[in-house]
């Protein structure tokens, strides 16, 4: 059974750095083909994918947050974290971490619950 | 980045409707088009994956088409557990976007 489930500060000031991490269980990371992805949803807002990293670690950033994203694994711990800098309230959303069906890269069948971060000072 | 648009982004319909929601990718995304659903307060649940693959578990009314750039999601028999947001999202670009959904309401 696949489960993945976000944790982290539900609040954090401008300009500080969010540390988030994704702790799953029923699959590794470090079998062939398994990835998993960060994706943002704003409060009444779309979701926005943020960062994805596959079982060899490569990494792939969305375009337009790249600068401030990195995104780890920790293949002991079943965990994957991501870290963005400068936070700003825009930031303030709900965080989900997701893994694609099968070795897929993006069709998100198993979702976290999400973690609601408020950026405020 | 690839733009994914969604129409309409509203929709009001009653229990039993056949209902319609389109997804335009700015370039072609061959049939890397997924679809969700998102009821308040939860984690969006695939619906559609790979334009028309219907994921495990998802009721049969629910179907995809479409190839390149346009893509359709088809609700065949409204139920009022179907009231919620969808979302379509391509998977061709390693750079991952998601349409702006579309909110289903009871007429």
């Amino acid at each position: 059974q696949v489960t993945l489930k976000e944790s982290g500060p539900a609040l954090v000031k401008p300009t500080q750095t969010l540390t988030l991490t994704c702790t799953f269980s029923g699959f590794s990371l470090s079998t062939s083909g398994m990835r998993v992805s960060w994706i943002r949803q704003p409060p009444g807002q779309a979701l926005e994918w943020l960062a994805r990293i596959d079982w060899d670690d490569d990494k792939f950033y969305s375009t337009s947050l790249k600068t401030r994203l990195t995104i780890s694994k920790d293949t002991s711990k079943n965990q994957v974290v991501l870290t963005m800098t400068n936070m700003d309230p825009v930031d303030t959303a709900t965080y989900y971490c997701a893994r694609p069906r099968g070795s897929s890269y993006g069709d998100f069948d198993y979702w976290g619950q999400g973690t609601l971060v408020t950026v405020s000072s | 980045d690839i733009q994914m648009t969604q129409s309409p982004s509203s929709l009001s319909a009653s229990v039993g409707d056949r209902v319609t929601i389109t997804c335009r990718a700015s370039q072609s995304i061959s049939s890397y088009l997924n679809w969700y659903q998102q009821k308040p307060g939860k984690a969006p649940k695939l619906l559609i994956y790979a334009a028309s693959s219907l994921q495990s578990g998802v009721p049969s009314r629910f179907s995809g088409s479409g190839s390149g750039t346009d893509f359709t999601l088809t609700i065949s028999s409204l139920q009022p557990e179907d009231f919620a947001t969808y979302y379509c999202q391509q998977s061709y670009s390693a750079s991952i976007t998601f349409g702006q959904g579309t909110r289903l309401e009871i007429k």
